[in-house]
């Protein structure tokens, strides 16, 4: 059964924390993404792996980096968040190019 | 780079009523098109996704159609119900990026009420 994993599923974090948040996908994906989604904007970029230990920034990378040393997990770090960083954070995976996949999301709220 | 405008952005039909949304998008190399359902609470749901050389698709009540002239991607809903009730997006990719990166309409909430 092709899955997504997120977790964890809500975050609360007070401005100036680290968060870390965790993807996994059981399809052997070789490229994996992470998107953040805001009311009325759809879903931005943040950043795309395109295999173990390459990583790419996508359209709004600024204070996010990312972690790549299996393939099957991806992780999104924010040091020390900032509350303009509040969002729902989504991961995705594809093989390839092909159709993305997506997990159920992470609620954040930064305080 | 590719934009893409999504309308409209709130819609309300009837149970059984026809429910479309329509996606207009910028860039001619644009190649592949995708429309993805998100309930409440959950992630991205791929419906139906189409290649630049098919007109038209359809799927278990949902049509899609491709106007590559007018750069217009919409989805119809046939006999709309409850259930289809969530936000729509569509996503567009195109050849020339070697990224797999997709840009996404701003989604469209549909109500369905019996």
């Amino acid at each position: 059964d092709m899955k997504v994993t997120q977790m964890p599923r809500y975050l609360i974090k007070r401005m100036g924390e680290n968060v870390l948040l965790e993807c996994g996908q059981d399809m052997s994906h070789e490229t994996m993404y992470w998107y953040r989604q805001d009311p009325g904007l759809g879903l931005q970029l943040i950043y795309i792996s395109y295999d173990v230990d390459s990583n790419s920034e996508g359209d709004i990378p600024k204070g996010y980096r990312v972690s790549r040393k299996k393939r099957e997990h991806f992780s999104l770090i924010l040091d020390s968040a900032k509350t303009n960083q509040t969002s729902v954070y989504f991961c995705a995976s594809s093989s390839g190019q092909d159709t993305q996949y997506f997990g159920p999301g992470t609620r954040l709220l930064v305080l | 780079g590719e934009q893409v405008e999504q309308r409209p952005p709130h819609l309300s039909v009837r149970e059984g009523d026809s429910a479309f949304i329509i996606c207009t998008y910028t860039d001619s190399a644009t190649a592949y098109f995708y429309w993805y359902k998100q309930e409440p609470g959950a992630g991205l749901q791929l419906l139906m996704s189409v290649f630049s050389n098919v007109d038209r698709k359809e799927e278990q009540g949902l049509t899609v159609l491709l106007n590559k002239k007018d750069k217009q991607l919409s989805l119809n809903l046939t006999a709309a119900h409850p259930g289809d009730s969530a936000v729509y997006f569509c996503a567009v990719r195109n050849t020339g990026a070697n990224t797999g990166k997709l840009t996404f309409g701003h989604g469209t909430i549909l109500r369905v009420h019996p």
